[in-house]
């Protein structure tokens, strides 16, 4: 069981917007920054958003992120077949001393 | 641009030991704190172990403490994981991480007899 929750799956169709969403505690996410990632099959987590809502070079503007208290959310507007992927959150955890990460969650483009 | 490529892994048996390698290129390496990340067949992520900028600060998952070592060698770049007794549910996707923004491609371990 992981230290942040997300929903298992998402969905929505070409050019909507959709929204995942990351619940976790006082010690992890109501402390610490968040990042995102979204990994295709086969391949490494790739990092989509760091310190919350901060876009790494490269990723496109689609892309928003926000928290507030001990969750946070990735949004994705203007929905893309080859955004169907497995998004996680990942954060720090003060209590554990390590990084927690959520059990993902598995976008489908429809 | 940051490369990290992961060796090491194989097909060990229950209570058997490996030595995974992270060699890291095209970045300043001591400049940056390192983690083992770790992904089971069909699973999510998960923080093995964390090592500081200087290797003076380690810390570790509860389920590998006792049986894996984190470390580092500024000079050569290079990050590693010791691995001792090891379980078959330590079988996953290897990943090394730094800051955990850039990740290598992962190497596998298989723990089964």
């Amino acid at each position: 069981q992981s230290e942040l929750t997300q929903p298992p799956s998402a969905s929505g169709t070409p050019g909507q917007r959709v929204t995942i969403s990351c619940s976790g505690s006082s010690s992890n996410i109501g402390t610490n920054t968040v990042n995102w990632y979204q990994q295709l099959p086969g391949t490494a987590p790739n990092l989509l958003m760091y310190d919350n809502n901060q876009r790494p070079s490269g990723v496109p503007d689609r892309f928003s992120g926000s928290k507030s208290g001990t969750s946070a959310s990735l949004a994705i507007s203007g929905l893309q077949s080859e955004d169907e992927a497995d998004y996680y959150c990942a954060t720090w955890d003060a209590s554990l001393k390590g990084w927690v990460f959520g059990g993902g969650t598995k976008l489908t483009v429809l | 641009e940051v490369q990290l490529v992961e060796s090491g892994g194989g097909l060990v048996q229950p209570g058997g030991s490996l030595r995974l390698s992270c060699a890291a290129s095209g970045v300043t390496f001591s400049d940056y704190w390192m983690d083992w990340v770790r992904q089971a067949p069909g699973k999510g992520p998960v923080w093995v172990s964390h090592i500081n900028e200087d290797g003076n600060t380690t810390t570790y998952a509860d389920s590998v403490k006792g049986r894996f070592a984190i470390s580092r060698d500024n000079a050569k770049n290079t990050l590693y994981l010791q691995m001792n007794s090891l379980r078959a549910e330590d079988t996953a996707v290897y990943y090394c991480a730094m800051a955990l923004t850039a990740w290598g491609q992962g190497t596998l371990v298989s723990v089964s007899s």
